[in-house]
């Protein structure tokens, strides 16, 4: 059964990277076809698609957020790493990872994360 | 970015109501629609995609259905369970985008 788990500082302050890593077990983050999304919902509010990486490395971002985001692999650890950078208190959320199937023309998150809560704040 | 609005914001239902929830896209989006379920404090949980399709382990009294710009989700009898915060959310196009919410409680 596949599972993901966020990792990451739960303070940042104002102007400096939120960095966070998601950590897949019971299945490899390699396998063609994945790939692989974040997903932050700040509190009491909706949910926002940050950005997502095929499994050949190849990403696409959220263009609200593209010019501060940064998705990558670690497929020795079976990992994935979120960087935000120049962030401020409207960042304050809780990051969620999660896996993107890609089934035809159609796509979906399944599983996600337990999630993350990243405060920013001085 | 193609918005996704859902109606009603938020449902008061009793145990055993039929409760629908509709999603209005604001173009087009064919049937790339899915639907996630969550509960306070916890994660998403995918319940529907592609508008009409049962997602694994998900109970039959789930159903979605619509095309274009006009989708709804409902539950045939509603269960303790299912008191909850639901989304719709679109994957026609880049940003994926979600709706604002419906939340389902108790009445």
């Amino acid at each position: 059964q596949l599972q993901l788990q966020e990792s990451g500082p739960g303070l940042v302050k104002p102007s400096e990277t939120l960095s966070l890593t998601c950590t897949v077990s019971g299945g490899s983050i390699s396998t063609s076809s994945y790939s692989w999304g974040w997903i932050r919902q700040p509190p009491e509010k909706g949910l926002e698609w940050i950005g997502s990486i095929y499994y050949s490395g190849t990403t696409y971002y959220n263009p609200s957020l593209k010019s501060r985001v940064t998705i990558s692999l670690d497929t020795s650890k079976n990992q994935f790493s979120l960087k935000l950078n120049s962030v401020t208190a409207a960042d304050t959320a809780v990051y969620y990872c999660a896996r993107h199937l890609i089934v035809g023309d159609g796509d979906w998150f399944d599983p996600w994360g337990q999630g993350t809560l990243v405060t920013v704040s001085s | 970015d193609i918005q996704m609005t859902q109606s009603p914001s938020s449902l008061s239902a009793s145990v055993g109501d039929r409760v629908t929830i509709t999603c209005r896209a604001s173009q087009s989006i064919s049937s790339y629609l899915n639907w996630y379920k969550q509960k306070p404090g916890k994660a998403p949980q995918l319940l529907i995609y592609t508008a009409s399709s049962l997602q694994s382990g998900v109970p039959s009294r789930f159903s979605g259905s619509g095309s274009g710009t006009d989708f709804t989700l409902t539950i045939s009898s509603l269960q303790p369970e299912d008191f909850a915060t639901y989304y719709c959310q679109q994957t026609y196009s880049t940003p994926r985008t979600f709706g604002q919410g419906t939340k389902v409680e108790i009445k």
